[in-house]
C-alpha cells in the first residue's frame, strides 16, 4: 500500500464548471502522476510532478492544469469541464527517483453532463 | 508519441487453462511493467522487468523482457477465477521518469 488517496471518488458536474481533483500521499514520494482511463485507450498521462512546484505535461494535457504546493498533495484542475473529459482519473506515485515502478490510487470517476 | 500495442484485446478461457499475452512497440524501452486492474480499482503492479532477456515469475505469473527491448510477454498458468481482470503492460520512456501503457487485455474465465 503506497498510502495514496484520491478525492472525491465520484463526481458529476455540468459542462463549463471548474473541477479540482485531489491526490494525497502520506509517504513523501517525489514523483506523482495524473492519468485518465477511457475504454480502448488504456491509461494516458495528463501531467506529472517531480517535486514541489515542479510539473510537466503528459500526452493529453490540453484542458487540464496541475499544482503541487506541498509534497503530499497533487491537484488536477479542469478549468472549464467538457463532456470529453468524462473519464476515470488515477493518481500514481513512484517510490524513489530512478524507480520506474508506479503505484496507483483508487481513482475518481468524473462525469461531465 | 510512443505507443504500445497489446494483444489480444480480450480473452475468454476455461478455468485451468494457461494464458499468454504480449506487448510490442516500435521504440526501445529500458523497463517493462505488467499491471492488473479489477473493476472499480486502480491498477496493481504484478511484475517489473529491467533487463533484456529477463524472465521473472510471481506465483503463477511469468513475464519476459524481449531481447530486442521492443516487446514483453506475460503468461498465466493454470488460470483461476480470481485472475479475471484487465492486464496492462507499460514501458518506461527512455530518459524520462514516466511510463506509456498498452490498451489492456481483458481476461474472462468460464468456471
Amino acid at each position: 500500500d503506497a498510502g495514496i488517496t484520491q478525492s472525491p471518488r465520484h463526481k458529476v458536474t455540468e459542462t463549463g464548471t471548474p473541477v479540482t481533483l485531489r491526490c494525497h500521499q502520506t509517504e513523501n514520494h517525489r514523483y506523482m502522476y495524473w492519468y485518465r482511463q477511457d475504454p480502448g485507450h488504456g491509461l494516458r498521462l495528463i501531467h506529472y510532478s517531480y517535486g514541489v512546484k515542479d510539473t510537466d505535461k503528459g500526452e493529453v494535457s490540453d484542458g487540464y492544469s496541475v499544482s503541487r504546493s506541498k509534497t503530499e498533495d497533487f491537484l488536477l484542475t479542469l478549468e472549464s469541464a467538457t463532456s470529453s473529459q468524462t473519464s476515470v482519473y488515477f493518481c500514481a506515485i513512484s517510490l524513489t527517483s530512478g524507480s520506474y515502478e508506479q503505484y496507483f490510487g483508487p481513482g475518481t470517476r468524473l462525469t461531465v453532463t | 508519441g510512443q505507443q504500445l500495442n497489446q494483444s489480444p484485446q480480450s480473452m475468454f478461457i476455461q478455468e485451468g487453462e494457461d494464458v499468454s499475452m504480449n506487448c510490442t512497440s516500435s521504440s526501445i524501452f529500458n523497463t517493462w511493467l505488467w499491471y492488473k486492474q479489477e473493476p472499480g480499482e486502480g491498477p496493481v503492479l504484478l511484475i517489473a522487468l529491467y533487463k533484456a532477456g529477463e524472465l521473472t515469475s510471481n506465483g503463477r505469473l511469468t513475464a519476459q523482457f524481449g531481447i530486442t527491448r521492443k516487446d514483453s510477454f506475460l503468461n498465466i498458468s493454470a488460470s483461476i477465477p480470481s485472475d479475471v481482470g484487465i492486464y496492462f503492460c507499460a514501458g518506461q520512456v527512455q530518459g524520462a521518469q514516466k511510463l506509456v501503457f498498452g490498451q489492456g487485455t481483458r481476461l474472462t474465465i468460464n468456471p
